[in-house]
C-alpha cells in the first residue's frame, strides 16, 4: 500500500548548519507530496509541495524536489535558524481522499 | 482568515463521559477529516467525510462516531471515553476533485483531550 517514511529524530543542529532530513515513499500511482511544519502547540502548517517528478518545492528557505527514481522527498535548508525548532512531517496524496502522513521528525536548533 | 477552527482547546474528562469536539472550515471544502496524534506515532485517521452527507471510517475508528452536520461542520463524538483516548485531535480539510491533484489539507490548532 502507499506509505511514506521519513527519518526518525529527533534531530539537533547549531544556528547557520545545513539541514536534510529525509523522505521516501511508496505508492501505486503518482503521487502529489507535500512537506508539513508543526510548532509547539499548534496544527501542521504546510511547508512546501510538489505534484509531479522532478518539480521543486520551496519556502522559506526550504527545499525538496520530488525525485521519482529514488521515490524520495527529502527536505533541504542551508542554514537553519533557532525559529525553524519544529516537527517536520512528509505527506503523500494519490488519488481521492487517501493522505499519508510520516512520523515526524523533531528539530531542535541551538544557538 | 479563520481558516479551520476547532472547539474546545483543552479538555479532561473522566473515564466514561461523553464529549463532542466541534470542527468548523471556512474553505468552502468539500473533503473533512479527523486524526489523533500521539508520541511517536504520527498522525492516524480516525474518520473522514468525503463531502456533505458522507463519512467514512479510517485507521482507528473504533470509540469514536462522526457527524458531518453541513459542508462546513464536522464533528468527532466520544460516547464513553477511555483512558486509550487521551490524544491530540486535529481536524483537517482540503478539496477533492476527481481527474485533479489533490491539494493540502489544512489543519486547525488542535484538541488536547486527557482523559482520567
Amino acid at each position: 500500500g502507499d506509505s511514506v517514511t521519513q527519518m526518525e529524530g529527533p534531530v539537533t543542529l547549531s544556528e547557520e548548519a545545513f539541514l536534510t532530513i529525509n523522505c521516501t515513499y511508496t505508492a501505486t500511482g503518482y503521487p502529489s507530496l507535500f512537506w508539513y511544519v508543526q510548532y509547539p502547540g499548534e496544527g501542521l502548517q504546510l511547508l512546501l509541495k510538489a505534484t509531479k517528478a522532478d518539480d521543486k518545492g520551496s519556502n522559506k528557505g526550504f527545499e525538496a524536489t520530488y525525485r521519482k527514481e529514488t521515490t524520495s522527498f527529502h527536505l533541504e535548508k542551508g542554514s537553519v535558524q533557532v525559529s525553524d525548532s519544529a516537527v517536520y512531517f512528509c505527506a503523500l496524496s494519490v488519488v481521492g481522499n487517501q493522505f499519508y502522513f510520516g512520523t515526524g521528525t523533531s528539530l531542535t536548533v541551538i544557538p | 482568515n479563520a481558516g479551520v477552527t476547532q472547539t474546545p482547546k483543552f479538555q479532561v474528562l473522566k473515564t466514561g463521559q461523553s464529549m463532542t469536539l466541534q470542527c468548523a472550515q471556512d474553505m468552502n471544502h468539500n473533503s473533512m477529516y479527523w486524526y489523533r496524534q500521539d508520541p511517536g506515532m504520527g498522525l492516524r485517521l480516525i474518520y473522514y467525510s468525503a463531502s456533505e452527507g458522507t463519512t467514512d471510517k479510517g485507521e482507528v475508528p473504533n470509540g469514536y462516531n462522526v457527524s458531518r452536520l453541513n459542508k462546513r461542520e464536522f464533528s468527532l463524538r466520544l460516547e464513553s471515553a477511555a483512558p486509550s483516548q487521551t490524544s491530540v485531535y486535529f481536524c483537517a480539510s482540503t478539496s477533492v476533485m476527481t481527474g485533479y491533484r489533490n491539494q493540502p489539507q489544512h489543519f486547525g490548532d488542535g484538541t488536547r483531550l486527557s482523559i482520567l
